[in-house]
């Protein structure tokens, strides 16, 4: 069975970075895309990102052109997502999201991560 | 960006009611939308895809239905379990949208 497992909760000051992982386990890793979603307290979630974790290849929301930054590691089957420039409104819950054989639809989710930015 | 637009923002509803969301696409998107499933504390879950497609294990008194820019996901039966927030989503174009949500709560 698909298994996606984020790492723990995090407290950032302004400014800073932050680097959530998402191991995958129960597939092939390499068939499958994986996005990143985040949803701020009480808000709809919001896409931020994919990585095909084949080549490598990303593309992200205009809205975090240059501050976002998402990798992957085929060894241990690891998605990472690295977050730079941390201000009060990134705080959210963080998820990763496995891309489906439907396009863009995302089939499994991994369990939150939830970051928090405060001085 | 497509923006996705829900309605009702939320709703009361009895065990058993049949219930009704819209989700409306500020262009055509084809059968491209996603519905997803939202409980308090825990991640989405894959209701709908392609507007139509039941999710695996994704009991069938809920349905999709709608193209182009209208859509709708309806509940037949309303069950203890499916208190929750459910949101649209289309997967036309990135970046993929998501609507405000819909709470259903019990009446």
């Amino acid at each position: 069975q698909v298994h996606l497992v984020q790492s723990g909760a995090e407290v950032k000051k302004p400014g800073a970075s932050v680097k959530v992982s998402c191991k995958a386990s129960g597939y092939t890793f390499t068939i499958y895309h994986m996005h990143w979603v985040r949803q701020a307290p009480g808000q709809g979630p919001e896409w931020m990102a994919i990585i095909n974790p084949s080549g490598g290849s990303t593309s992200y929301a205009q809205k975090f052109q240059g501050r976002v930054t998402m990798t992957r590691d085929t060894s241990t089957n690891t998605v990472y997502m690295e977050l730079s420039s941390l201000r009060s409104e990134d705080t959210a819950v963080y998820y990763c999201a496995r891309e489906g054989d439907s396009s863009s639809t995302l089939d499994y989710w991994g369990q939150g991560t939830l970051v928090t930015v405060s001085s | 960006d497509i923006q996705m637009t829900q309605s009702p923002s939320s709703l009361s509803a009895s065990v058993g009611d049949r219930v009704t969301i819209t989700c409306r696409a500020s262009q055509s998107i084809s059968s491209y939308l996603n519905w997803y499933q939202q409980k308090p504390g825990k991640a989405p879950k894959l209701l709908i895809f392609a507007a139509s497609g039941l999710q695996s294990g994704v009991p069938s008194r809920f349905s999709g239905s709608g193209s182009g820019t209208d859509f709708t996901l309806t509940i037949s039966s309303l069950q203890p379990e499916d208190f929750a927030t459910y949101y649209c989503q289309q997967s036309y174009s990135n970046p993929l949208t998501f609507g405000g949500g819909t709470k259903v709560e019990i009446k």
